[in-house]
């Protein structure tokens, strides 16, 4: 079963500040995604990673960045902070396995900004 | 694009009951279906995954079905108790990206 990992769990700050969601896994996964989620809403996403220097925007747009120096490493960056990027986000990876796609997902960082 | 469904969107039932839960997708050109669980304020876990050649999958008293011709998947909980109160989300597979229903929101009541 996969860990996966994210920092912080929750994070309040203001508006215009730049911040960086960590999420990490240990299971040597290629496959890493970001998910947004407001409450009882669906999950968006909004990037995803097919394994190192490999990264792709998805459905939703987002002010977001993200890197993949490492495979077990995929950080998302808000360069400035707004108060509609209040949310949930939910990171998650797969391994590469043909047809057997499993997701397994983080905690979650509620993201509050002011 | 896919789009998928998933019905009922919440569900109040006695501590007990036998559960089916719904979710159909417009696009059949799946790889597999995964279901997950997801409690307040909280990740996702993964409960079953269906392979595109399997029909069904089992785990304790959950039961997960697959129908791909027709685009429907059944998760079925049996003897339901207070502790599967969550939402339950289903999400076939395409390529690489798996789309995401809206989850039906269970509560069981003692």
């Amino acid at each position: 079963e996969a860990d996966i990992y994210q920092t912080p769990r929750y994070l309040v700050i203001g508006t215009g500040k730049k911040i960086t969601l960590e999420c990490s896994q240990t299971m040597g996964h290629d496959k890493m995604y970001w998910y947004q989620q407001d409450p009882g809403m669906e999950l968006h996403l909004i990037h995803y990673s097919y394994g190192v220097n490999s990264t792709e925007k998805g459905d939703l747009s987002s002010e977001s960045t993200v890197s993949r120096i490492r495979t077990e490493h995929f950080p998302l960056t808000l360069e400035s902070a707004r108060p509609s990027h209040t949310s949930q986000y939910l990171c998650a990876s797969s391994p590469t396995s043909g047809e057997a796609n499993e997701q397994f997902f983080g905690p979650g960082t509620r993201l509050t900004v002011l | 694009k896919q789009e998928v469904t998933q019905i009922p969107a919440a569900l109040s039932v006695p501590e007990g009951e036998n559960l089916v839960l719904n979710c159909s997708f417009t696009d059949s050109a799946i790889y597999n279906l995964q279901w997950f669980r997801q409690d307040p304020g909280k990740g996702l876990t993964s409960l079953l995954l269906i392979q595109s050649s399997q029909r069904e999958q089992t785990s304790g008293r959950l039961n997960a079905s697959l129908d791909k011709s027709s685009g429907r998947s059944t998760l079925y909980i049996a003897a339901s108790q207070p502790g599967d109160s969550a939402t339950y989300l289903c999400a076939p597979w395409g390529s690489y990206i798996p789309t995401f229903g809206r989850g039906t929101s269970l509560i069981v009541h003692p």
